[in-house]
């Protein structure tokens, strides 16, 4: 299995400018998640899914679009980008996700950069 | 919503010494208590998580963190630390109570081992 993957592992943007993460994985995980990390504030939480066909919102959404068409693949995309939106960006999935306890699965991550 | 303290931002602690990390959150009737840690470039994996029962749990690299509910806390420890352990420690909670898919991380302690 090569788990949760991520392209790409970095990227610079220009202000304004979309773009989308791309995030995949092999476990027939049902739910999937995106986290941003910044200096000193830990993960939170931008957008997460329960299911194909099934996304919400979570701490952070604003400025973030994601869909869930296929069980494995979760993209997010940036309509258009902000220099705010600099940061390193996780995916994780796990089967039935934090309701249950489940264990979270996190890809290498994404560094990102607006200019 | 659940909120996860971590009073301590940077631990540095010589080797083979004991480290605790400590870990405090909001008050509920039923959580899920999480330890991540995230080695230098790379994703966060799972160190241990509490879900039920015996309120101390090891994980198997000799770390191990206890469940007080009296003191909403869930510190981690390990009795004799090794270079090896040099990365950053996420602790975070899911409420399953309140029925939220939601993942909450802390701010991140960082643990700096010292030949």
């Amino acid at each position: 299995n090569a788990g949760v993957t991520q392209t790409p592992k970095f990227q610079v943007l220009k202000t304004g400018q979309s773009m989308t993460l791309q995030c995949a994985q092999d476990m027939n995980h049902e739910y999937m998640s995106w986290y941003r990390q910044d200096p000193g504030m830990g993960l939170r939480l931008i957008h997460y899914s329960v299911g194909a066909g099934i996304t919400d919102q979570g701490e952070v959404p604003n400025g973030y679009n994601v869909s869930r068409s296929t069980t494995e693949d979760f993209p997010l995309r940036l309509l258009s980008a902000a220099p705010s939106q600099t940061s390193v960006y996780f995916c994780a999935s796990s089967y039935s996700g934090p309701l249950v306890g489940d264990t979270q699965y996190f890809g290498p991550g994404t560094r990102l950069t607006v200019l | 919503a659940q909120s996860v303290t971590q009073l301590d931002s940077q631990v540095p602690v010589f080797e083979e010494a004991p480290v605790e990390l400590r870990c405090n959150y909001s008050s509920s009737v039923s959580v899920y208590l999480f330890w991540y840690v995230q080695y230098p470039n790379q994703g966060l994996q799972l160190l241990l998580k509490y879900l039920s029962g015996s309120t101390l749990v090891e994980s198997i690299n000799g770390f191990e963190a206890e469940f007080n509910k009296s003191q909403t806390s869930f510190h981690l420890r390990k009795p004799s630390v090794h270079i090896s352990d040099t990365a950053e420690y996420f602790c975070a909670v899911s409420d399953p109570g309140a029925g939220s898919y939601q993942l909450t991380f802390g701010k991140g302690t960082k643990l700096s081992v010292i030949p």
